[in-house]
């Protein structure tokens, strides 16, 4: 596609349910990240995938968090027994080569739990 | 861990008035430094970047600026239109390739 995609675009989910986002990168972009964003403020790291590869996990603030890129290419996040403080956006984004390069940003997939 | 600040957090001002947003960062030893347009609802929308060995960047009426020693970045919008409203975000690029983000500045130009 054209740029980055990100589905859904918005989710509301009761509190203790598992949720799955979905992010569909520029076709042939080998690097892959997902941010998440508070409201008010600026994005922070998650995790990082090259290719299939999850290189770089740190950012995942719990064991609930948990995200694949099985076939190097879609990417999921999924948060296990969503709890309030994980209401936010989430932010997915890809770079053809390394971590380093420009990154593309999709519009996000805004999460509320209740 | 890298820390990244932006002053103001939230700026408004009339058309055509030109005006810089500031970028301070605690590690000097970054890689990259770019500066990205965001509006509600919407990602991120890359404005400009930096290399660590440049001084500073322009595109149209943007010039942003790198000063690595201080660790600060300038971003300046010459002949602000209402179309530039949004959050001013600023990234700084690790070496290790992590990215890390400010606050952002909300920019209102009041036509």
């Amino acid at each position: 596609g054209a740029g980055v995609s990100q589905s859904p675009r918005y989710k509301v989910a009761k509190r203790g349910q598992d949720v799955a986002l979905r992010c569909d990168p520029i076709s042939g972009h080998v690097s892959l990240f997902w941010y998440q964003q508070a409201l008010g403020q600026g994005p922070e790291f998650l995790t990082y995938f090259q290719n299939e590869a999850q290189l770089d996990k740190s950012g995942l603030p719990s064991d609930r968090f948990f995200a694949e890129r099985p076939e190097g290419s879609v990417s999921t996040l999924k948060i296990q027994r969503t709890q309030q403080e994980d209401s936010a956006v989430y932010l997915c984004a890809s770079s053809f080569g390394q971590s380093r390069e420009t990154q593309y940003f999709g519009p996000g997939t805004r999460l509320l739990v209740l | 861990k890298q820390e990244v600040t932006q002053i103001p957090a939230a700026l408004s001002v009339p058309e055509g008035e030109n005006l810089v947003l500031n970028c301070s960062f605690t590690d000097s030893a970054i890689y990259n430094l770019q500066w990205f347009r965001q509006d509600p609802g919407k990602g991120l929308t890359s404005l400009l970047l930096i290399q660590s060995s440049q001084r500073e960047q322009t595109s149209g009426r943007l010039n942003a600026s790198l000063d690595k020693s201080s660790g600060r970045s300038t971003l300046y919008i010459a002949a602000s239109q209402p179309g530039d409203s949004a959050t001013y975000l600023c990234a700084v690029i690790q070496f290790g390739g992590q990215f890390y983000f400010g606050t952002g500045t909300s920019l209102t130009v009041i036509p």
